[in-house]
C-alpha cells in the first residue's frame, strides 16, 4: 500500500520558471511532511519540511503548502535553476516524527532547462 | 553540521561472494541508524534500523540472513550482503540521528550511498 503519492513523475521547467510537486497522503496519523533532494548518485538531503499545524511554510525559493483537509502538500521552487536539477522526494512520517515511520514518496525528476 | 560517510561508494563482486558497506556518523554519536535500498529511478525503501549494542530491526520482507546488519559503536554501522546475487545490485543508503535526539526524522543525515553491482 502506497501511502505517500507523489506527482509527477518527471518534470521539465525553463530557467526562471515555478517548479511544482504534488504528494498526497492516506494516513491521518502523520504529522511531519519534509522534502528530500537527491542528486544522482548521492543520497538524499532534507529541503524543507512542514507540520500539519501550518498551511505553508517558505525558506528562500522552496516553499511548501500544506492542505490538512485534502491530505496534500506541495512543494514550490520558485526562480527554478539549472543547479535545482535533481530528483525530489516528499516524505511523511507519523507520531513522533520517528525516523523509522518515514514513507517517502515516488520521486520526482526536475529538470531545469538553461 | 552532522556529517554520515559511507564506504564504499561503489563496489563489484562476483556472485555468491560477501560484501560489507559502512556507515559512519563523523561529527556526532548515533544511537541509531538506518540502512535504505534504492532501485534505479524509485524510492527508498527501509530496510532495518540499526541500535547500537543490540540487534537490528528488520522490516518485514528483508532477509536477516542476506543483509547482516551490525552497530558496534556509536559511530559506526555495517550492512554485509552476503552470498550476494545480481538481484541484490542496488543502491544501499545509510542516515542516522544523532544520539540524545528522538531518533525523528527531523534530525536525520543521509550518506551518500553505496551502489553495488553484483556480477
Amino acid at each position: 500500500q502506497q501511502q505517500v503519492k507523489q506527482s509527477p513523475q518527471s518534470l521539465i521547467v525553463q530557467k526562471g520558471g515555478i517548479s511544482i510537486i504534488n504528494c498526497a497522503y492516506e494516513n491521518t496519523a502523520f504529522d511531519y511532511f519534509p522534502w528530500y533532494q537527491q542528486f544522482p548518485g548521492k543520497g538524499p538531503a532534507l529541503l524543507i519540511a512542514i507540520r500539519p499545524d501550518v498551511s505553508e511554510k517558505k525558506e528562500g525559493r522552496f516553499t511548501i503548502s500544506f492542505n490538512k483537509s485534502a491530505k496534500q502538500f506541495s512543494l514550490h521552487i520558485m526562480d527554478s535553476q539549472p543547479g535545482d536539477s535533481a530528483t525530489y522526494f516528499c516524505a511523511a512520517s507519523k507520531g513522533d516524527g520517528s525516523a523509522r515511520q518515514l514513507t517517502f514518496g515516488s520521486g520526482t525528476q526536475l529538470t531545469v532547462l538553461p | 553540521g552532522a556529517v554520515v560517510s559511507q564506504h564504499p561508494s561503489r563496489v563489484i563482486c562476483k556472485s555468491g561472494t560477501s560484501v560489507k558497506i559502512e556507515c559512519r556518523s563523523l561529527d556526532f554519536q548515533a544511537t541509531t541508524m538506518f540502512w535504505y535500498r534504492q532501485f534505479p529511478k524509485q524510492s527508498l525503501m527501509l530496510m532495518a534500523t540499526s541500535n547500537e549494542g543490540s540487534k537490528a530491526t528488520y522490516e518485514q520482507g528483508v532477509e536477516k540472513d542476506k543483509f547482516l546488519i551490525n552497530h558496534a559503536s556509536l559511530t559506526l554501522s555495517t550492512l554485509t550482503v552476503t552470498s550476494a546475487h545480481p538481484e541484490d545490485s542496488s543502491f544501499y543508503i545509510c542516515s542516522a540521528s544523532p544520539r540524545g535526539s528522538s531518533s525523528g526524522a527531523n534530525v536525520l543525515t543521509f550518506g551518500a550511498g553505496s551502489r553495488l553491482t553484483v556480477l
